[in-house]
C-alpha cells in the first residue's frame, strides 16, 4: 500500500528553527508537495520538489531524497502566524496524490 | 483569498435532509475536485472532474452526488447522510497539463451531521 507519515503535533519557540519530516513509500514518484493549513482555512500551497536537493525560499526550505524516501520541510526564524497544520503529498505514478495526515505545529512565544 | 469559493462555510444537518454544497473557481482552471477532510486523517479525494468529466470516484457511497454543470462549478449533493460523515468538505481546482498540478483550494465546508 502506499503511505505517507509525518508527526502529528510539533512544538517550537517564536524565533528558533524547526524542522517537519515526511516518509513515504508510493508506488512511483512525480513529486512532492507542501501545503500549509491555518485552522479553519484552505490549504495553501508552500512548496514542490521533484529532484533531490534543497528548494529555498525565504524563511521555508524544503529538502528531498528520493532514494530515502524522505522529505523535509524547515522553518526559519519561526513567527507566531506559522502556528497551523503542515500537509505532506506526494505525486505518484499515476499522478494521483497521495496525503499524509498532516503536522499540527505550535509556535509559543 | 486563493480564488476558489466554497458555501456554505458551515452546515448541520439531520440524517434524512438533502442539502448541497456548493465550488466556484475564478482561476480558469480545467480540473476541479471534492476532497473530504477528517481530523487528524489524510485528505481523501472523493470525485476528480476535467474538463467536465468526471474522471475519477473513488469508491464514494451514493450518499454523496457530484455535479458539474461547467468547467467553474462544482457542487456536491448530500442526501441520508450518516453521522460519520461529518467533516470538512473541501473543494480544489488545478490546471491539468502543467508541470506542478499545484492544487488551489477552497476554505472548505463544515459538515456536521446529526
Amino acid at each position: 500500500g502506499q503511505n505517507i507519515d509525518q508527526p502529528t503535533e510539533m512544538t517550537a519557540t517564536e524565533g528558533a528553527i524547526v524542522q517537519i519530516n515526511c516518509t513515504y513509500q508510493t508506488s512511483g514518484f512525480n513529486g512532492l508537495f507542501w501545503y500549509q493549513q491555518h485552522a479553519g482555512e484552505a490549504p495553501t500551497f508552500l512548496s514542490y520538489n521533484v529532484l533531490d536537493g534543497l528548494e529555498e525560499k525565504g524563511r521555508f526550505s524544503s529538502f528531498l531524497s528520493r532514494s530515502k524516501g524522505y522529505s523535509y520541510l524547515l522553518l526559519k526564524e519561526l513567527q507566531m502566524k506559522d502556528s497551523a497544520s503542515y500537509l505532506c503529498a506526494v505525486l505518484d505514478s499515476n499522478y494521483q496524490l497521495i496525503w499524509g495526515a498532516g503536522t499540527k505545529l505550535i509556535i509559543k512565544p | 483569498e486563493t480564488g476558489v469559493t466554497q458555501t456554505p462555510r458551515h452546515l448541520v444537518m439531520g440524517m434524512t435532509n438533502k442539502k448541497s454544497l456548493k465550488c466556484e473557481q475564478h482561476l480558469g482552471h480545467n480540473a476541479m475536485y471534492w476532497y473530504k477532510q477528517s481530523a487528524k486523517k489524510p485528505l481523501e479525494l472523493m470525485f476528480v472532474y476535467n474538463f467536465k468529466e468526471q474522471t475519477e470516484n473513488n469508491s464514494v457511497p451514493s450518499r454523496f452526488s457530484p455535479e458539474c454543470p461547467n468547467s467553474s462549478h462544482l457542487f456536491l449533493h448530500l442526501h441520508t447522510l450518516q453521522p460519520e460523515d461529518s467533516a470538512l468538505y473541501l473543494c480544489a481546482s488545478s490546471q491539468e497539463g502543467t508541470n506542478t498540478g499545484e492544487l488551489f483550494f477552497g476554505e472548505g465546508s463544515r459538515l456536521t451531521v446529526l
